[in-house]
């Protein structure tokens, strides 16, 4: 199993624009989460999703930012306009039912807003 | 509502002494608690995990913590350290529930010094 697999690794870009992060599943997990990693606020839940439902995006930090899951193994974060302050490091973690409490962490998508 | 506080942001140790790395929790109830390690550039990897079981849990690398309810402990300890133990590491609470939603500490950052 090649594991959680994020895209792009590295993302820069001017403020502004449109950020799209990526992130394929591991193939049976049906439990999705979004984390954002910042040197001051540490690793903060953003949104995670339960058989492809959000269940809880109550870190989501404003309406610039939103989350899909179309189909069981993959999910979409988008920031619209990006801002300089969205510069960190975007994790995506699955788990599975039977350990719904263990995650599985991505690589990572390294984004600089400019 | 569950947290975490790691009570050192950065450790130093020798190589092949001995780890400590501190962690106190917050619970409403018997809590899941994990230990995840992240090495420079790299997703989290689960060290260990904490289900209500045997109070000291062995996990990878030779690390094992102990859950110690009376004191609202979750200490990690490795007998002797090795360079390629430096890395963040994080101590994380479960959230209510079996959903999957993680609680994380600020971390602590390892510096193995040869």
């Amino acid at each position: 199993d090649a594991g959680v697999i994020q895209s792009p690794r590295h993302e820069v870009t001017e403020m502004g624009q449109e950020v799209t992060l990526r992130c394929k599943l591991i193939s049976g997990h049906n439990s999705l989460f979004w984390y954002r990693q910042t040197m001051m606020r540490g690793l903060e839940l953003l949104i995670y999703f339960n058989n492809n439902v959000p269940i809880d995006d109550s870190g989501m930090p404003e309406d610039r930012f939103s989350a899909k899951m179309p189909n069981a193994s993959f999910s979409t974060l988008k920031i619209q306009p990006s801002e300089p302050r969205d510069s960190a490091v975007y994790f995506c973690a699955s788990s599975n039912r039977e350990g719904a409490n263990v995650l599985t962490f991505g690589a990572g998508s390294r984004l600089t807003v400019l | 509502a569950q947290s975490v506080t790691q009570l050192d942001s950065h450790v130093s140790v020798s190589e092949g002494t001995p780890v400590l790395l501190r962690c106190n929790y917050s619970s409403s109830y018997s809590p899941s608690l994990f230990w995840y390690v992240q090495h420079p550039n790299k997703g989290l990897q689960l060290l260990l995990k904490y289900t209500s079981a045997a109070t000291l849990v062995k996990g990878i690398n030779g690390f094992e913590a102990e859950f110690k309810k009376s004191e609202t402990s979750f200490h990690l300890t490795k007998p002797s350290a090795h360079m390629s133990d430096a890395a963040e590491y994080f101590c994380v609470v479960s959230g209510s529930g079996n959903t999957g939603k993680l609680i994380f500490g600020q971390g602590t950052t390892l510096q193995v010094k040869p």
